[in-house]
C-alpha cells in the first residue's frame, strides 16, 4: 500500500520564479527521496532526507533546496526557475536508509516552466 | 560511475510470447537491482528486486556479473504486462539511478 502524496499535480511558472512542491510521506518513513523526470528519461535524483538532515545529494546545482519536518511532510523548493527545470518531479519514502529497502512513489508534480 | 543502461526505449511483443526487457549495469562491487513498473495512469512502483531472487508477475530477472546484466524476462506476455519498466541501480544510501526505461507495448 502507497500513501505518499503530493501536491500539487500541475504547475504553470515562469522563467525566474521560484516554486515549491510538497510531498506526504507514508506514516513512519523516516527518509525521503525526491527525483526529476524529465520527458523520455528515467527518474534522476536530486536529493535526498533522513530524519530531517539532507543525506545524499545528486548532480544538481544549490538552486534546489529542500526541507524534511517532523510530521512526514517534505518539500522541494527551486530558485531563479529554468526553462530546463520542467519536468515532472516525484517524491519516494522508505522506511530508513537501508539500500534494499522499498521506495514508496508519488504521483508526482508536473512543472512547466516557460 | 556506476549507471544502469536500458538499450531498447520501445519493446513490442505478441500476447502469450516471451518477452526480455534488458539492462546492463555499471557498479564495482556486488549490485542490488532492481526492476520499476509504471502502468498507465498510475505510480512507479517496484516490482521486484535482485535480493529477494522472486518472480512476481510471472516476471523474473537474473543477475549475471560475467555480462553485468540484470535482464527483466516472462515467458508468455500478458496484455496487462504493457507498461514503462525501469531498471534501477542503488548508488547511496537507499537512492537509486534509473535507467531510461523501456515502454512495452503488449499486442493482442
Amino acid at each position: 500500500e502507497t500513501g505518499v502524496t503530493q501536491s500539487p499535480t500541475h504547475l504553470i511558472k515562469t522563467r525566474g520564479q521560484q516554486v515549491t512542491l510538497r510531498c506526504s510521506s507514508q506514516s513512519g518513513h523516516n527518509t525521503v527521496s525526491w527525483y526529476q523526470q524529465a520527458l523520455g528519461q528515467g527518474p534522476q535524483f536530486i536529493f535526498q532526507y533522513y530524519r530531517e538532515e539532507e543525506n545524499g545529494r545528486g548532480n544538481f546545482p544549490p538552486r534546489f533546496s529542500g526541507l524534511q519536518f517532523p510530521n512526514y511532510s517534505s518539500e522541494l523548493n527551486v530558485n531563479a526557475l529554468e526553462l530546463d527545470d520542467s519536468a515532472l518531479y516525484l517524491c519516494a519514502s522508505s522506511r530508513d536508509l537501508v539500500s534494499t529497502d522499498t521506495q514508496y512513489f508519488g504521483p508526482g508534480t508536473r512543472l512547466t516552466v516557460l | 560511475a556506476q549507471r544502469v543502461t536500458q538499450p531498447e526505449k520501445l519493446l513490442s511483443v505478441f500476447k502469450g510470447a516471451p518477452v526480455e526487457l534488458k539492462c546492463n549495469y555499471s557498479y564495482s562491487g556486488s549490485p542490488e537491482l532492481f526492476w520499476y513498473v509504471q502502468y498507465s495512469r498510475q505510480r512507479l512502483q517496484l516490482l521486484l528486486r535482485h535480493i529477494s531472487r522472486e518472480s512476481i508477475k510471472g516476471f523474473t530477472a537474473d543477475l549475471n556479473k560475467g555480462e553485468t546484466s540484470f535482464h527483466l524476462k516472462k515467458p508468455f506476455a500478458q496484455e496487462e504486462d504493457s507498461a514503462m519498466y525501469y531498471c534501477a541501480l542503488p548508488t547511496g544510501a537507499n537512492n537509486l539511478f534509473f535507467g531510461t526505461g523501456t515502454r512495452l507495448t503488449v499486442i493482442p
